[in-house]
C-alpha cells in the first residue's frame, strides 16, 4: 500500500523567513501534485510534477520531484502571512484505468508577523 | 466557467440512516472522484467514475456506493451511516482521467455529520 508521509506537519514561520516542506512516498510514480487548502475551503492546485528533475516555480513558491528519491519538496521563499493554509502532496497512480491520487496528512503552515 | 459544485453543503444524519451526495463536474471534464477528508487528516480516495463506470476504489467498505450519469454529474451514497463517517466529502473532476496529467478540480465539498 503507498504511504504518503510530509513533514513537518506544523510549521509557524516568521514573514521574510524561507523553509521547505518534505513529501516522502513509498512507491515509483512519477506524477505528484501539491494542493493548498485554507480553513473551511476546498483544495486548491498549486504545481504539477511529471517527471525526475521537475522544477516548477509560482511567485514564493517552488517544487521539485526526484522520484529516485521518492522525494519532492515545496519550498518557501520570504513568507509573507498569506500564504498561511495547509498544503498537501499528492501522488497519482494509475492502477488499471483509473487515477487514484494518494495524499500526504498534510503540512499546517502558519506564517506570523 | 462553473467548477466543481457539490450538494448539500451540509447535512446531518444520524447512526443507520442512508445519505445522497452530489457533484457536478467542472465544465468540459467527465471524470470524477470521491474522497473523504477526517478533521486534521488529507484526503482519503473513495473511487472514480468514468464513462459512467466505477473504475478503481479505495479501502472503503460496500456501504460506499456511487453513481455517473450520462451528463457526467455523480452521487455518492452510504448507507447504515457510522459515527465514522463524520467528515467533509470531496467531489474532484477532471478531463479523461487516467490519460490525462492535468491536476484534478475540487469541490467545496459536502460536511456530513452523524449523530
Amino acid at each position: 500500500e503507498l504511504k504518503v508521509e510530509q513533514n513537518p506537519l506544523f510549521l509557524s514561520m516568521q514573514e521574510g523567513k524561507n523553509y521547505t516542506i518534505y513529501c516522502n512516498y513509498s512507491t515509483t510514480s512519477d506524477r505528484l501534485y501539491w494542493y493548498r487548502q485554507d480553513p473551511g475551503k476546498s483544495l486548491e492546485s498549486l504545481f504539477v510534477l511529471l517527471s525526475n528533475g521537475a522544477v516548477k516555480q509560482e511567485g514564493r513558491l517552488m517544487a521539485s520531484l526526484d522520484t529516485k528519491a521518492r522525494l519532492s519538496t515545496l519550498h518557501i521563499t520570504a513568507a509573507v502571512h498569506d500564504l498561511s493554509a495547509t498544503y498537501f502532496c499528492a501522488v497519482d497512480t494509475r492502477p488499471g484505468t483509473a487515477s487514484k491520487l494518494t495524499f500526504g496528512t498534510g503540512t499546517r503552515l502558519q506564517v506570523t508577523l | 466557467d462553473a467548477g466543481v459544485t457539490q450538494s448539500p453543503t451540509h447535512l446531518i444524519k444520524t447512526r443507520g440512516q442512508q445519505v445522497t451526495l452530489r457533484c457536478s463536474p467542472k465544465s468540459g471534464h467527465d471524470t470524477v472522484s470521491w474522497y473523504q477528508q477526517a478533521l486534521g487528516q488529507g484526503p482519503q480516495f473513495i473511487f472514480q467514475y468514468y464513462e459512467e463506470e466505477e473504475r478503481q476504489r479505495g479501502n472503503f467498505p460496500d456501504r460506499f456506493s456511487g453513481h455517473q450519469f450520462p451528463n457526467y454529474s455523480s452521487e455518492l451514497n452510504v448507507n447504515a451511516l457510522l459515527l465514522g463517517d463524520s467528515a467533509l466529502y470531496l467531489c474532484a473532476s477532471s478531463y479523461r482521467g487516467f490519460l490525462s496529467n492535468q491536476p484534478q478540480h475540487f469541490g467545496d465539498g459536502t460536511r456530513l455529520s452523524i449523530l
